[in-house]
């Protein structure tokens, strides 16, 4: 168990609908990252927040955006949503802003599908 | 830019077979350089790290040294059981500073398959 914990473990939804992935960072972490997996992308970064703010960007749709919040924990919205959507999204906690060695612990991700 | 590049799978080998994944970087800097591990319905494991050239990061029987030289990350293992069937993935981090997040690049990942 890694302390980052991640809600809906599932969830399936329409095209064109909106949904709201949820993950709480380890106790102590201030930096939350979350990264699509897909099969014909693989796994990528989508961005990054830090102790409440934005930090960085990686290949996010402008669909999509996400906020940290005082207590840390982090949401990404998901908004017209499309078939190409389907895909299990994670999110993972460094403690400060970057782990000692650079590691990261992932929650067990949120598997979305889109019908 | 950065990336990783491994060696496509599956990979199907008999137990107690020796396993070799091969990953290949390229950076700039001094990256950080992980093993993640996934099993079947579930989320990313940490299997072992290596922060500096020539450091050999270990676990669990696995093991992968940090070649500058080559930019390789290779995961081998000496004898493969069951269990560790699963899908390894190869990343690195970028150095946190002003320009970099430390997030992970990840390689596309191989399929492990070991069968009794």
């Amino acid at each position: 168990d890694s302390g980052v914990t991640q809600t809906p473990k599932h969830l399936i939804t329409a095209t064109g609908q909106r949904v709201t992935l949820r993950c709480s960072p380890r106790s102590g972490d201030l930096s939350v990252y979350w990264y699509q997996q897909s099969l014909d992308q693989g796994l990528q970064f989508l961005i990054q927040y830090y102790n409440g703010e934005e930090r960085a960007k990686g290949n996010i749709l402008e669909r999509f955006s996400a906020q940290q919040f005082p207590d840390l924990h982090s949401e990404l919205n998901l908004s017209s949503l499309e078939l190409g959507d389907s895909a299990l999204y994670f999110c993972a906690s460094t403690p400060g802003g970057q782990g000692p060695f650079g590691e990261q612990f992932f929650g067990p991700g949120t598997r979305l599908t889109v019908l | 830019g950065n990336s990783v590049t491994q060696m496509e799978g599956p990979v199907t080998l008999s137990e107690e077979a020796f396993l070799t994944i091969n990953c290949t970087y390229t950076a700039t800097g001094y990256p950080s350089l992980f093993w993640y591990v996934q099993y079947p319905g579930e989320g990313l494991q940490l299997l072992l790290k290596a922060t500096k050239a020539d450091d050999k990061g270990s676990n669990k029987g696995f093991e992968a040294t940090y070649r500058k030289e080559t930019t390789s990350f290779h995961l081998e293992k000496g004898s493969v059981q069951v269990s560790d069937s699963a899908v390894y993935f190869c990343a690195l981090s970028e150095r946190w500073g002003s320009s970099n997040t430390g997030k992970l690049i990840f390689g596309q990942g191989t399929t492990l398959q070991v069968k009794p």
